[in-house]
């Protein structure tokens, strides 16, 4: 059974820094990974998907990369922004599993003025 | 944002009531799936539909079904509410290719 994990759990940095979020699985044969964005109360944003034969996305100040042979991914958040604090979820698709997608349990994000 | 609505977006609902949560999409997209969000387990995959009329079960479905009479509706049926059906609940949609997934706004049941 596939199991993704999120390192770490919580994370509480000034605004400013760069960081970065990460993301384990435990078989590597995904077909995608998708990071979502997720703010109290509220559904899950798409931020970036990863194809598995990618080895990175961008979208402005975020940079997602995939490396299937060690099952790991990271998200980079450049120069962070108060308004960047959320829950970040990564969630994975296998290659044989229709579309189901398996998340992580995410990592909470406080990005402090 | 993708064309998603979720209703109702709030319901309490007793023991043992039937309750059925609705989705709906404007993008026409072929994938249509229901998660349940709970503190300590994460997101999980109750049921998913491929198409109108064809469905299949996820990770947790036992004491939930599913019908798609139509590409844009997805319906949730509780056939038996019961306290651990307590939870959010999401809808979310793919098309073909990267099946990247989009979400709903969820809607938060509560069963006394």
């Amino acid at each position: 059974k596939q199991e993704v994990t999120q390192i770490p759990a919580a994370l509480s940095v000034p605004e400013g820094e760069n960081l970065v979020l990460n993301c384990s699985f435990t078989d590597s044969a995904i077909y995608n990974l998708q990071w979502f964005r997720q703010d109290p109360g509220k559904g899950l944003t798409s931020l970036l998907l990863i194809q598995s034969s990618q080895r990175e996305q961008t979208s402005g100040r975020l940079n997602a990369s995939l490396d299937k042979s060690s099952g790991r991914s990271t998200l980079y958040i450049a120069a962070s922004q108060p308004g960047d604090s959320a829950t970040y979820l990564c969630a994975v698709i296998l290659g044989n599993a229709g579309n189901m997608l398996t998340f992580g349990g995410g990592t909470r994000l406080m990005v402090k003025p | 944002d993708a064309g998603i609505t979720q209703s109702p977006r709030h319901k309490v609902t007793e023991t043992g009531t039937p309750v059925t949560l609705r989705c709906h999409q404007t993008e026409n997209h072929r994938y249509m799936y229901w998660y349940r969000q709970d503190p300590g387990h994460g997101l999980r995959l109750i049921h998913y539909s491929y198409g109108v009329k064809d469905t299949d079960k996820g990770e947790v479905s036992d004491g939930y079904s599913v019908s798609r009479s139509k590409t844009e509706d997805f319906l949730l049926t509780l056939e038996s509410a019961t306290s651990s059906q307590t939870s959010v609940y999401f809808c979310a949609i793919s098309g073909t290719g990267d099946y990247e997934q989009y979400f709903g706004p969820g809607t938060r049941l509560t069963v006394t």
